[in-house]
């Protein structure tokens, strides 16, 4: 499995931009890039993903460097609801049974 | 979108019993998985559930250990057999609702601790 690498916490003030790297230099042509987050006493909540184009929703946008061996997630306004563990994650989207592995994550905080 | 009710939210057990972890999908689903998430860990992905078949275990997971039945598109099951203080963990049921790269859905998990 392609892996991915990502700064281990960051911490933010609240109503700032916070801009959370993953560096997955090893990425094949058909992984897409996904996110999910982890909210303290829940299960996973998914965020976004993208293949090669920068993508928005209404939670968060991906930022997809050109050669596509890193990515960038970013809130554009962190509130408290935001302190969570965020997960990058490489899934290849020619594997019909994927298994989704998880790393260790990048634990924001999100100073008031 | 799927709604996952995963029961029970948790509970405390003696060394030595099993317990059994449902997860219901309030929609037929392709794919269903069982994760465990030791304290201040991320998650490790126990098995994959197959409908109708025996479950695919990931390295260091055992279906004497963790037997697990699918027996439709909307239900599982999770045992954690002959229980220890190592097994103390949150135990979370996820699931792919269409083709491979689809999101997944989690449950909130249960919170097992053995005494």
């Amino acid at each position: 499995d392609a892996k991915t690498t990502q700064p281990n916490s960051m911490e933010s003030n609240e109503e700032e931009p916070v801009h959370l790297p993953c560096n997955h230099s090893t990425i094949s042509g058909t992984d897409y890039i996904h996110w999910y987050r982890q909210l303290p006493s829940q299960g996973p909540e998914y965020v976004i993903h993208g293949l090669t184009s920068n993508v928005n929703n209404r939670m968060a946008s991906l930022a997809i460097a050109e050669d596509r061996k890193s990515s960038t997630l970013i809130l554009h306004r962190a509130t408290l609801r935001d302190a969570a563990v965020y997960y990058c994650i490489l899934r290849d989207w020619l594997v019909s049974y994927d298994k989704v592995i998880f790393g260790p994550g990048t634990s924001l905080s999100v100073i008031p | 979108s799927a709604v996952i009710s995963q029961k029970p939210s948790r509970d405390i057990c003696q060394r030595g019993t099993s317990l059994t972890i449902q997860c219901q999908v309030d929609s037929q689903v392709t794919m269903m998985f069982w994760y465990r998430q030791q304290p201040g860990q991320s998650l490790t992905l126990i098995a994959t559930a197959n409908q109708g078949s025996e479950a695919t275990y990931e390295s260091g997971f055992v279906i004497d250990k963790f037997p697990i039945s699918r027996p439709n598109l909307t239900f599982s099951t999770l045992t954690v057999s002959n229980m220890s203080p190592e097994d103390s963990s949150i135990y979370l049921c996820s699931v792919r609702t269409g083709l491979a790269n689809e999101k997944l859905f989690f449950g909130s998990g249960t919170q097992l601790s053995v005494l």
